[in-house]
């Protein structure tokens, strides 16, 4: 599965729109693209997760660029709630495969 | 989303002891279940790959022997510690696979905190 970076930490204002990036610059083209985040002490949460076409659910857009080659998961009205750690990971079409959790954004929502 | 629970969701136990975590699909069924471990201001590593009917496939330097993994149904694997020493205590969690095909999604489930004295 191809590598991401994502930055170690980042802060948001609540209210405010929270982007948070990721470099995957060596994606295949068959690799989907999937967001988790990790609130303390709780198992990984599903957020999101896309091919090439932006996606957008009830948590989350997800904005993948035209190469591929990189993302961001925008929050759009973060809260405190959303305080966690964010996890980007690319993934092989293998029904056998699991998910290689690199070490995140953490995500700071500030009051 | 699909739900996938943990049970307990902590234990304490003493050093020696044996203990069991169930990881439960609530509302899909799942052939394939994924057991990880969390270290403190770690991230997720997996340990084992649970396949319903078949035996686990272990990565590499985790004990198969220590970790004892059994997946009888699609709604049910389980995790024993074995003999459990201070340094197995961690975070455990499972996840199980939903859906077909490559975009399947991954849900899992609260963790298991386990702290052997």
């Amino acid at each position: 599965d191809a590598k991401t970076t994502q930055p170690t930490s980042m802060d948001c204002a609540e209210g405010r729109a929270a982007n948070l990036p990721c470099n995957h610059s060596t994606i295949s083209g068959n690799e989907y693209v999937y967001w988790y985040r990790q609130i303390h002490s709780q198992g990984p949460q599903y957020i999101i997760h896309g091919l090439k076409n932006n996606e957008t659910n009830e948590m989350a857009s997800l904005i993948i660029t035209e190469d591929r080659k990189s993302s961001t998961l925008i929050l759009p009205h973060a809260t405190l709630r959303d305080t966690a750690v964010y996890y980007c990971i690319v993934r092989v079409l293998n029904y056998g495969q699991n998910f290689v959790f690199g070490p995140g954004t953490r995500l700071s929502v500030l009051p | 989303g699909a739900v996938v629970s943990q049970h307990p969701s902590w234990v304490i136990c003493k050093s020696g002891t044996s203990v069991k975590i169930e990881c439960r699909s609530l509302d899909f069924q799942a052939t394939t279940m994924f057991w990880y471990r969390q270290f403190p201001k770690q991230s997720l590593m997996l340990m084992a790959t649970s396949n319903e009917g078949s035996k686990a496939t272990y990565e590499q330097g985790v004990e198969k022997d220590k970790f004892l993994i059994n997946h009888a149904s699609l709604t049910l694997s389980t995790l024993t510690v074995t003999s459990a020493h201070p340094e197995d205590s961690s975070f455990y969690i499972c996840s199980a696979r939903a859906g077909a095909g490559g975009s399947e999604t991954q849900y899992f489930g609260p963790g298991t905190r386990l702290l052997v004295l």
